[in-house]
């Protein structure tokens, strides 16, 4: 059974860099088979995709957050990355890694999500 | 990017059929994907594909598709059906690799 598991600073002060990590277990981050992605959701709102990497490196971001966002994956560790620099209240928000299909598109495992709130 | 369109809120008598439905221009090219998703948890897949269900989802949850409009129908719903729907699919507007999710529906069992 393949497990997410998000970590990191659940506070961020206004222009820092949100930093989180995603640790898989029950399934190796290298399978060829799904991309690893980042989705967020503001309390009470709907869910928005930030990005996702490939065990290669290779990287896809949403064209609304491609400015500020970077993904890396640490494969040794079987565990993926998020970066969002300059952030602002709008960025206040759960934070969640999940698997992605490589062709299929949909997310078949989800971490439990980690609330992150920006404020001074 | 693509957008897809659900109904903000859907309700349905205990033991009705209930469907609920996700417009996008991306639906005419991918398939749509639904997520469960209860207060204070993470969402859950539910369908994905032409109409797959993954181990542990009951057979009551069924999804569909016809030109830009994919529909997940609950037939028979339970109490426990109570919670917000996500639709998602791949990205068609130029960025094929992107992701869209929709706005949620919030399914109310009465």
């Amino acid at each position: 059974q393949v497990q997410l598991q998000e970590s990191g600073p659940g506070l961020v002060k206004p222009s820092q860099t949100l930093s989180l990590t995603c640790t898989v277990s029950g399934g190796s981050i290298s399978s060829g088979s799904y991309y690893w992605s980042w989705i967020r959701q503001p309390a009470g709102k709907g869910l928005e995709w930030i990005g996702r990497i490939y065990t290669s490196g290779s990287t896809n971001y949403n064209p609304s957050l491609k400015s500020r966002v970077t993904i890396s994956v640490d494969t040794s560790k079987n565990q993926f990355s998020l970066k969002l620099s300059s952030v602002t209240a709008a960025d206040t928000a759960v934070y969640y890694c999940a698997r992605e299909g490589l062709l299929s598109g949909y997310f078949d495992y989800w971490g439990q999500g980690t609330l992150v709130t920006v404020s001074s | 990017s693509s957008e897809l369109t659900q109904d903000p809120a859907v309700s349905v008598a205990l033991g009705q059929t209930v469907r609920i439905t996700c417009q996008g221009d991306s639906l005419r090219s991918y398939y749509a994907s639904w997520y469960q998703q209860k207060p204070g948890q993470a969402p859950v897949l539910v369908i994905y594909g032409k109409n797959n269900r993954p181990s542990g989802i009951p057979d009551r949850f069924s999804g569909s598709s016809s030109g830009n409009t994919a529909s997940l129908t609950i037939t028979g719903a339970q109490a426990e059906d109570e919670a917000d729907y996500y639709c998602n699919s791949r990205d068609s507007s130029g960025n094929h690799l992107g992701v869209v999710f929709g706005g949620g529906t919030k399914l109310t069992v009465l």
